[in-house]
């Protein structure tokens, strides 16, 4: 049973374009999650999504930042005109339920470096 | 607000010693998780262990366990018989409702 797939492993963009950062959840989850990592720092929650819906997302900056969960494919963060700011760390995960006690399980996420 | 404290940025063991790592988190919840993760230098998130916050008896994990104290609002994680490869990065983390909140991390150094 794979896990959470993200990709790309490693994500170089130049100030001004669009990052888009894949995720696929571990067969049978259909619950989301994006968190970001920035340098020295814990995992920062972004959004959380079930398929085709955005469940919470108190942790998305206002601007430049989106996130979906199609009905088919993978999850997607996608980061408009990006920023050096942005660089970071962002892991995906899933779980299979919303149950307090079931653990996210979590990609080996999408390092973005923005030069 | 639920936040997640680590009040130990770096901790470093012998190789086969013991070493805890500290967690302190604030809550209005009754009903709560708690997780430590491990992230290694390959900067995967790795599950440790985890704890139900309405079972006062504490989770073991192999060599992992955790000394869970719900008034106190502690829950420390216990690495027994330390191995080079448990050097790494420990969150804890706190989970309720739909979300998690992660401490600021722990990085822990094993000396052979």
């Amino acid at each position: 049973n794979a896990g959470v797939m993200q990709n790309p492993r490693h994500l170089v963009r130049r100030r001004g374009q669009e990052a888009r950062l894949r995720c696929s959840p571990m067969k049978g989850h259909s619950h989301v999650y994006w968190y970001r990592q920035l340098p020295e720092e814990g995992l920062k929650f972004m959004v959380y999504l079930q398929k085709e819906n955005i469940i919470d997302e108190s942790g998305m900056p206002k601007e430049r930042f989106s996130a979906e969960f199609p009905k088919e494919g993978p999850s997607i963060l996608r980061i408009q005109q990006v920023v050096r700011g942005d660089s970071a760390a962002y892991f995906c995960a899933s779980s299979p339920g919303t149950k307090v006690y079931q653990p996210q399980h979590f990609g080996d996420g999408t390092r973005l470096s923005i030069l | 607000a639920q936040t997640v404290t680590q009040s130990q940025p770096e901790m470093s063991v012998q190789e086969a010693e013991t070493v805890t790592l500290s967690c302190t988190y604030d809550t209005s919840e009754s009903n709560y998780y708690l997780f430590w993760y491990k992230q290694p230098p390959s900067r995967q998130m790795i599950l440790v262990i985890r704890q139900e916050a309405y079972k006062q008896q504490n989770a073991t994990e192999n060599r992992f366990s955790v000394n869970f104290q719900k008034a106190a609002k502690s829950f420390s994680l216990k690495i027994s018989d330390s191995q080079l490869g448990d050097t790494a990065m420990y969150f804890c983390a706190y989970g309720t409702g739909n979300q998690f909140y992660f401490g600021t991390g722990t990085s822990l150094t094993v000396i052979p």
